[in-house]
């Protein structure tokens, strides 16, 4: 079946350094992609989103990357800190404009000081 | 900055029992969704609401999980009975009538021994 996946399940950084965290997708209809943050105890929360018309878009400190040809999706946080350390999931609009997101399996991000 | 209250925040109960989980989304969101996230696994969704209209159940176990949203607005996640199973933290989440951008809530931690 479709499904949103990330490619590894832990990601060890040093603070300071730029971190990258990858997820492949599976439906060629999804058209819009979101990257969730969540700590321990807390629900997800909104980090940065992009639509399948879009290759690239950028926030503060975070940038996601769409590769529609090999449906891949990134994405990068610069000059990581201890406070990013969280579990990130990728998440995939199904395209049916029901706003039904199918989301991956996360990857947890470590920050070492 | 509003948003997504539930309650409550941890919950156990025995098998057989029954429990509810409660949300209210950030005022105006006509849509609202329930999540089911299994330890280590990313959320799923068991159900979307349209105002007071279910829009998607397909995922929701009907044999034992009901859910409202009688006017509209707050809505009310039952589990009766309540299998071991069940086990999971139950999230909240809404969205504005374009349904893209989900707001969760900090989700009920559900035990059940």
């Amino acid at each position: 079946g479709e499904s949103v996946g990330l490619h590894l399940p832990t990601l060890s950084v040093q603070e300071g350094d730029n971190s990258i965290i990858n997820c492949a997708y599976s439906n060629s209809a999804s058209d819009y992609f979101i990257w969730y943050k969540q700590e321990s105890g807390k629900g997800p929360q909104f980090i940065i989103d992009i639509r399948s018309n879009m290759d690239k878009r950028q926030g503060q400190r975070v940038t996601v990357l769409l590769n529609k040809t090999v449906k891949h999706l990134s994405l990068q946080i610069a000059a990581t800190q201890p406070g990013d350390s969280a579990v990130y999931f990728c998440a995939e609009n199904m395209g049916s404009n029901t706003g039904k997101l199918i989301f991956g399996q996360g990857t947890t991000l470590q920050v070492k000081p | 900055e509003a948003e997504v209250a539930q309650s409550p925040r941890y919950k156990i109960t025995e098998k057989s029992q029954a429990v509810a989980f409660w949300c209210d989304p950030i005022s105006g969101h006509a849509t609202l969704y329930w999540y089911r996230q299994i330890l280590g696994q990313g959320p799923e969704l068991l159900v979307q609401f349209q105002d007071e209209s279910v829009v998607d159940d397909s995922q929701l176990p009907k044999d034992r999980f009901s859910a409202e949203r009688l006017k509209g607005v707050d809505s009310t996640l039952k589990i009766q009975p309540a299998e071991l199973g069940d086990s999971a933290m139950y999230l909240c989440a809404s969205s504005q009538s374009n349904p893209e951008k989900l707001f969760f809530g900090s989700g009920t931690q559900l035990s059940v021994l």
